[in-house]
């Protein structure tokens, strides 16, 4: 199976900050990484697929970046909507896995 | 608008089973895969099952495989997951999500998961 480790695992940031979460899978899996954001009691929601590209309709101050193993996702001025947890997730081979998740708070 | 609506979710004793439903509405379930996410209790997600929209490919976690099952009817627009022997640690939420998927090799494999369900709780317990 391949592993997903995310860092770090907790985050404490400001309005207005930037920020980049990482996200590094045990082997290549070439662009097969996509981003999500879950808020508690709601649905995770898919912000960047295929390590790049924008879901339709999110904001462009999410932006993906990486190939192989490792991978990074930054957000530009953070707003205080965007306090929750962070996931990647690999679809290069079955089982499809997910990292631990990263924390963000806004202070 | 695109929804999921997970239902069937609730208490039940170890050992026991449950059946989680997905309704699909605003888009045809015939041209998607559909999987099955979980989060336990303070933990993160977990993939739980896929199947493709030919039901030719189904995948399942080696936590659950041969215990849980996942079909699709398209007619109905509605995705499932029966849920057998179930064990304490099978406690979580449950979400169903939409999976465009890609081919390769021949097979569908999951690709990203673009809609979610606001989730089941499904509770194991004596």
């Amino acid at each position: 199976d391949i592993q997903m480790t995310q860092s770090p695992s907790s985050l404490s940031a400001s309005v207005g900050d930037r920020v980049s979460l990482t996200c590094r899978a045990s082997q290549s899996i070439t662009r097969y990484l996509n981003w999500y954001q879950h808020k508690a009691g709601k649905a995770p929601k898919l912000l960047i697929y295929a390590a790049s590209s924008l879901q339709g309709g999110d904001s462009s101050r999410f932006s993906g970046s990486g190939s192989g193993t490792d991978f990074t996702l930054t957000i530009s001025s953070l707003q205080p909507e965007d306090s929750a947890t962070y996931y990647c997730q690999q679809s290069y081979s079955t089982p499809i896995t997910f990292g631990q998740g990263t924390r963000l708070e806004i202070k | 608008e695109v929804q999921l609506v997970e239902s069937g979710g609730g208490l039940v004793k170890p050992g026991g089973s449950l059946r989680l439903s997905c309704a699909a509405s605003g888009f045809s379930l015939s041209i998607y895969s559909m999987i099955w996410v979980r989060q336990a209790p303070g933990k993160g997600l977990e993939w739980v099952s896929s199947i493709s929209s030919s039901n030719s490919y189904i995948y399942y976690a080696d936590s659950v495989k041969g215990r849980f099952t996942i079909s699709r009817d398209n007619a109905r627009n509605s995705a499932y997951l029966q849920m057998n022997s179930l064990r304490a640690e099978d406690t979580a939420v449950y979400y169903c999500a939409r999976d465009p998927a890609r081919i390769s090799g021949g097979s569908h494999i999951p690709y990203f998961f673009d809609y979610w369900g606001q989730g089941a709780l499904v509770v194991v317990s004596s």
